[in-house]
């Protein structure tokens, strides 16, 4: 079964509203996950990299203000997409280290397709 | 900045057809993955190689890694329908600690095998 899941997988939100995604770490603690976003037929690039306590490091060209990430604990962390336009729409998926039981194994969650209209 | 590069993007393959793909990455790294994406979906693990020479078999699927070289391969073997997917080489870059599960990415291959 899953190890890292994401909710919800779809969602569908007006231009300007927020919308909320969460990855779970289901079995393992997770100091660290990754946001990444896929168009489609496109590859994964990476948004930021969520760190348990404190804030996230986001990659060059990603509006931090628009992609919030909250790590609050060591098996959960969100992004929020604000004020959300049809350009934000797109595939976004989690993925988090299990250090104990496979340090070398990346779990993905199952991904979140958001539309914006 | 790290570059990893795919070849090719698109094969489209016979059913028990052999074929290769190539997985090309631009800095130092020991950790290289594969993965599986099908249409509207997540990625699904294949192979994570650690070392130079290492090679990992699983079904019609062998992967393996060349540090030296910079070159990841993953080898199709008499290819059937299922084995149509995405299939993705990441890297992870090399600066230790929780960066290991920062990735960079291939631009994916289409692999669509036909009767």
């Amino acid at each position: 079964g899953a190890v890292v899941s994401q909710h919800p997988s779809r969602v569908i939100c007006k231009s300007g509203t927020s919308v909320k995604i969460e990855c779970r770490s289901l079995d393992f603690q997770a100091t660290t996950m990754f946001w990444y976003r896929q168009f489609p037929k496109k590859s994964l690039m990476l948004m930021a990299t969520s760190n348990e306590g404190s804030k996230a490091t986001y990659e060059q060209g990603v509006e931090k203000d628009k992609f919030l990430i909250n790590h609050a604990s060591l098996t959960l962390s969100t992004l929020t997409v604000t004020s959300a336009h049809p350009e934000d729409s797109s595939f976004y998926i989690c993925s988090a280290r299990d250090r104990g039981r496979s340090g070398n194994t990346i779990y993905f969650g199952e991904g979140s397709w958001l539309t914006v209209v | 900045e790290l570059k990893v590069e795919q070849n090719p993007l698109f094969l489209s393959m016979q059913e028990g057809k052999n074929y290769t793909i190539y997985c090309n990455y631009s800095t130092t790294s020991d950790r290289l993955y594969w993965y599986r994406q099908d249409p509207g979906k997540s990625l699904e693990s294949l192979f994570v190689l650690l070392s130079n020479g290492a090679v990992k078999q699983e079904g019609r699927l062998m992967a393996s890694l060349d540090t030296k070289a910079r070159l990841s391969t993953l080898h199709i073997t008499a290819a059937v329908h299922d084995l149509s997917a995405t299939y993705f080489c990441a890297v992870a870059i090399s600066a230790g600690g929780t960066s290991y599960g920062k990735l960079t990415f291939g631009q994916g291959t289409i692999l669509t095998v036909h009767p």
